[in-house]
């Protein structure tokens, strides 16, 4: 089975900053990787699909890179908003659908 | 406004019975194929069954496969899950899904199933 795994698992920074988290799954995916936010008390809200694909209504300030086996989400410019979970999932092995094990953001 | 709502979710003992219900609105429900996903302490989110739009076909997740049933009425933009034989592992937060992972990806707000004595 695919194991996709997020690094770092928690990041702490601050308003304005540029963020990257990664992706990285077991074996090659394509692109076939999407990525999600979670705010506390909802459910994930799907960011990326495709790997670089924006979500209509998606901020610009948010984009997705890679293909095989390694997978960035950038946020360009921090806003308050922003601060979650953010989870990236494959869909590669379909019907089977894995998810990464998170990355926490948090304000600095 | 797409809408997806869950209901079911209780306190139940291990070796127990649930069914879950997920009420669809604001598109057209017998288009699209569905999922069940979980949120569990232990594993985080995991993916647990999907059934095309017809039900023809239906998939799960290895850890639930021969415990849990999914099905759907289009009569009724409905969505079930059946759950049997439930452990303390299957405690979580279960969402219904369309156009998981893709663009018009949608999630309910969740129903939490609770399993313990």
């Amino acid at each position: 089975a695919i194991q996709l795994t997020q690094s770092p698992s928690s990041l702490s920074a601050s308003v304005g900053d540029r963020v990257t988290i990664t992706c990285r799954a077991s074996q090659g995916i394509a692109n076939a990787l999407a990525w999600y936010q979670q705010k506390p008390g909802k459910a994930p809200k799907l960011l990326i699909h495709d790997a670089s694909s924006l979500e209509s209504g998606v901020p610009l300030r948010f984009s997705g890179s890679g293909s095989g086996t390694d997978f960035t989400l950038t946020i360009s410019s921090l806003q308050p908003e922003d601060f979650a979970i953010y989870y990236c999932q494959q869909f590669h092995t379909y019907p089977v659908y894995t998810f990464g094990q998170g990355t926490k953001l948090e304000i600095k | 406004e797409v809408q997806l709502v869950e209901s079911g979710g209780v306190v139940v003992q291990p070796g127990g019975s649930l069914r879950l219900s997920c009420a669809a609105s604001g598109f057209t429900f017998d288009s699209y194929t569905m999922h069940w996903v979980r949120q569990t302490p232990g594993k985080g989110l995991e993916w647990v069954s999907l059934i095309t739009w017809n039900g023809d076909t239906i998939y799960y997740a290895d850890s639930v496969r021969g415990r849990f049933t999914i099905s759907r009425d289009n009569s009724k933009n409905s969505l079930y899950l059946h759950m049997s034989s439930l452990r303390t592992e299957d405690t979580g937060l279960y969402y219904c899904a369309k156009d998981l992972g893709t663009s018009g990806d949608h999630w309910g707000q969740g129903t939490l199933v609770t399993v313990s004595s």
